[in-house]
């Protein structure tokens, strides 16, 4: 199975801070990569999918890149309500496996 | 408006059953595959099974095989998880999801809460 790591684990940035995250998988995906942003009690939202396509309603700060193994998620001036867990997912071969999450407070 | 609502979660014994249902509006569910997603108490999440359009082909993630059962049924537009033999790690909120292939999970429900514990 293809695992997913994220990194880092928590960061605690400052509004207007540009943040960026990680997602590893250890294989090749393609660009098969998905984003979610978690706030605490609600389901996830789907950020990004194929690596960097913006869901529709989706504010234009966010944006990721990559392909193959390494992709990232980049929030380029933190707003606060942009607070939450983000979680990468390969969004092609089963299981469907999620990175372990990046906790993002607002300093 | 575009929705799916969780029902069916409870507290269960430790290997008991629960049947969790979800419920499409908004959209033609049998038009898609859908997908059931857990989350354990302050854990992150873990996706469960999928299920593709006509429901003959099935996924699941390994510590479910054998013991959960993904069905759907297309003119009730519904979603189910049967889920048998339950353990203490099981014990986590189920979300159901609209999976756009290879595109991510896109419409998710508010979720339901499966409690395993004598």
């Amino acid at each position: 199975d293809i695992q997913m790591t994220q990194s880092p684990s928590s960061v605690s940035a400052s509004v207007g801070d540009r943040v960026t995250i990680a997602c590893r998988a250890s294989q090749d995906i393609g660009n098969w990569l998905a984003w979610y942003q978690q706030k605490p009690g609600k389901a996830p939202n789907l950020l990004i999918y194929a690596a960097s396509t913006l869901q529709t309603g989706v504010p234009s700060r966010f944006s990721g890149s990559g392909s193959g193994t390494d992709f990232t998620l980049t929030i380029s001036s933190l707003q606060p309500e942009d607070f939450g867990t983000y979680y990468c997912q390969d969004a092609n071969t089963f299981p469907l496996t999620f990175g372990g999450g990046t906790k993002v407070e607002i300093k | 408006e575009v929705k799916l609502v969780e029902s069916g979660g409870g507290l269960v014994q430790p290997g008991g059953s629960l049947r969790l249902s979800c419920a499409a509006s908004g959209l033609t569910s049998s038009r898609y595959w859908m997908t059931w997603v857990r989350q354990a108490p302050g854990k992150g999440l873990e996706w469960v099974a999928n299920i593709n359009q006509p429901g003959s082909e099935k996924y699941y993630v390994d510590s479910v095989k054998g013991r959960f059962i993904v069905s759907r049924d297309n003119a009730e537009n519904s979603l189910y998880l049967q889920m048998n033999s339950l353990r203490g790690e099981d014990t986590a909120v189920y979300y159901c999801a609209r999976a756009r292939v290879g595109a991510g999970l896109d419409v998710w429900g508010q979720g339901t809460t499966v409690t395993v514990s004598s």
